[in-house]
């Protein structure tokens, strides 16, 4: 158990437009979810906190007008990528908290390329 | 600590050998640390854990070990085979404080035949 997904697994999109990408818990709750990017040859960094049924909260330096999270459910999260630019260009990662565990499960990622 | 290197150090071992990995972290109120182990775009998969009131853990082919003292984390790989080749990851985070995971900056283990 404690699978995660994520959709789609690598988009690619022109400068400019928005792109969403969604983290599901497949078999279990997650009231907390994270967005972590990743650059080439880099390690993960996080870029929020997402929880359900409230804001996200942004670590430092992440403009959060352009990484909208929205966590619906328990076990959907979304990250849009408004107005993307080639700079936006990363993997995208999410991980899931499960109720009751400290442990973190996460995503295969999501490779974006903006053109 | 935060993580902003540009260039992954890389740990090269022959097939049947033990690989050694290290990791230092920054925060010395940290108490929960994981290894991850990540392959070519996927994403990070759960290796081992340790809780700070212990220096030492042990699962199946890995050993943990926890130098709280100087800040120190490794990861043991016994008999290395070509499927552990990935970049391996430590993170630390302070349990019921937050959930919040800091990454390392990673290790490339390549193994050769």
């Amino acid at each position: 158990g404690a699978v995660v997904s994520q959709h789609p697994s690598w988009v690619i999109c022109k400068s400019g437009t928005s792109v969403k990408i969604e983290c599901r818990s497949l078999d279990f709750q997650a009231t907390t979810m994270f967005w972590y990017r990743q650059f080439p040859k880099q390690s993960l960094m996080l870029m929020a906190t997402s929880n359900e049924g409230s804001k996200a909260t942004y670590e430092q330096g992440v403009e959060k007008d352009k990484f909208l999270i929205n966590h619906a459910s328990l076990t959907l999260s979304t990250l849009t990528v408004t107005s993307a630019h080639p700079e936006d260009s990363s993997f995208y990662i999410c991980s899931a908290d499960k109720t009751g565990s400290y442990e973190q499960y996460f995503g295969p990622g999501t490779r974006l390329t903006v053109t | 600590g935060e993580s902003v290197g540009l260039h992954l150090p890389t740990l090269s071992v022959q097939e049947g050998d033990n690989s050694i990995i290290n990791c230092a972290y920054s925060n010395s109120a940290s108490d929960y640390f994981i290894w991850y182990k990540q392959e070519s775009g996927k994403g990070p998969q759960f290796i081992i854990d340790i809780r700070s009131n212990m220096d030492k853990r042990q699962g199946q082919r890995v050993t943990v070990l926890l130098n709280k003292t100087v800040k120190h984390l490794s990861l043991q790989i016994a008999a290395t085979q070509p499927g552990d080749s990935a970049v391996y990851f430590c993170a630390e985070n302070i349990l019921y404080n937050t959930d919040k995971l800091i990454f390392g900056t990673g290790t490339r283990l390549q193994v050769f035949p």
